[in-house]
C-alpha cells in the first residue's frame, strides 16, 4: 500500500540511551518532514527535507539528527534520550512541498 | 512567525446537531488552509484543503470556508453523528524556502448518541 511507514510504533527508552526512527515513503515525495505531538502543545516541526541529501531544522530541534541518504527514507535520531522527548513523533511527506501532506501512524516514544 | 489558534480546546454536542469548528491564523499571506481529522492513538488523516485563492471546499457533510482579510477558516458539520468524535485540526500552509504546514492545537468533538 502506497504511503509513509514509521518504524517502530512503540519505544521506551532509558534515559541516555539512543536510538533511530525510520520513516519510508513509497510516493517519489520530495519533501519529508518530522513533528512530535504533546498534549497541549500541538503539532511541532523538528526537522524537515527539501530532497535527498538535504535537512534543515524546523521550530524544535535540540537533541534530534536526521539523515536523509535516500529519497524515500527520512531518519530522526537521538543520541542521548531525555524524560523531555517523550512524545508521539509523526513523520509526513509530500510532492515538491505542495499542499496534500501524508502522514504516518505515529511512533509513541516513552523516555523514562 | 506563523500562529495558528483553535479555540475551544474542547466541544462536546449531542447527535444530529450542526457545528461549526474555528480556526485563526496571524500572517494571511497562506497558499492554503487545511484540516485534518485525528482518532485516539492514530495519525493525522487529510478532510479538506481550501486554496489562498478559494473561499470553501466540501466534502459530503463537510465543509469548509476561508477568509484569509480576517484569517479565519471554518469546518462545518452538518447533521454530527458519533462517528464524527476525534479531535480536528487546522493548519496554515506557506510556500517558498521555508515550506512547511503551521498547526493549530486542534479541537476535540465529542459528539453524543
Amino acid at each position: 500500500n502506497a504511503g509513509v511507514t514509521q518504524t517502530p510504533k512503540f519505544r521506551v527508552l532509558k534515559t541516555g540511551q539512543s536510538m533511530t526512527l525510520l520513516c519510508a515513503q513509497d510516493m517519489n515525495h520530495e519533501y519529508m518532514y518530522w513533528y512530535r505531538q504533546d498534549p497541549g502543545m500541538g503539532l511541532r516541526l523538528i526537522h524537515y527535507s527539501v530532497g535527498e541529501g538535504t535537512t534543515a531544522k524546523g521550530e524544535v530541534p535540540d537533541g534530534y539528527n536526521v539523515s536523509r541518504l535516500k529519497k524515500q527514507n527520512f531518519l530522526l535520531g537521538l543520541e542521548s534520550a531525555a524524560p523531555s522527548q517523550t512524545s508521539v513523533y509523526f513523520c509526513a511527506s509530500s510532492l515538491m512541498g505542495l499542499p496534500g501532506y501524508t502522514f504516518g501512524s505515529g511512533t509513541r516514544l516513552t523516555v523514562v | 512567525k506563523q500562529e495558528v489558534t483553535q479555540i475551544p480546546a474542547a466541544l462536546s454536542v449531542p447527535e444530529g446537531e450542526n457545528l461549526v469548528l474555528n480556526c485563526s491564523f496571524t500572517d494571511s499571506a497562506i497558499y492554503n488552509l487545511q484540516w485534518f481529522r485525528q482518532d485516539p492513538g492514530k495519525g493525522l488523516t487529510s478532510l479538506l484543503l481550501i486554496q489562498s485563492s478559494q473561499r470553501e471546499q466540501t466534502s459530503g457533510r463537510l465543509n469548509a470556508s476561508l477568509d484569509k482579510s480576517s484569517g479565519r477558516s471554518t469546518l462545518y458539520i452538518a447533521a454530527s453523528q458519533p462517528g464524527d468524535s476525534a479531535t480536528y485540526l487546522c493548519a496554515a500552509f506557506h510556500t517558498g524556502a521555508n515550506s512547511k504546514l503551521t498547526f493549530g492545537k486542534g479541537i476535540t468533538l465529542s459528539v453524543r448518541p
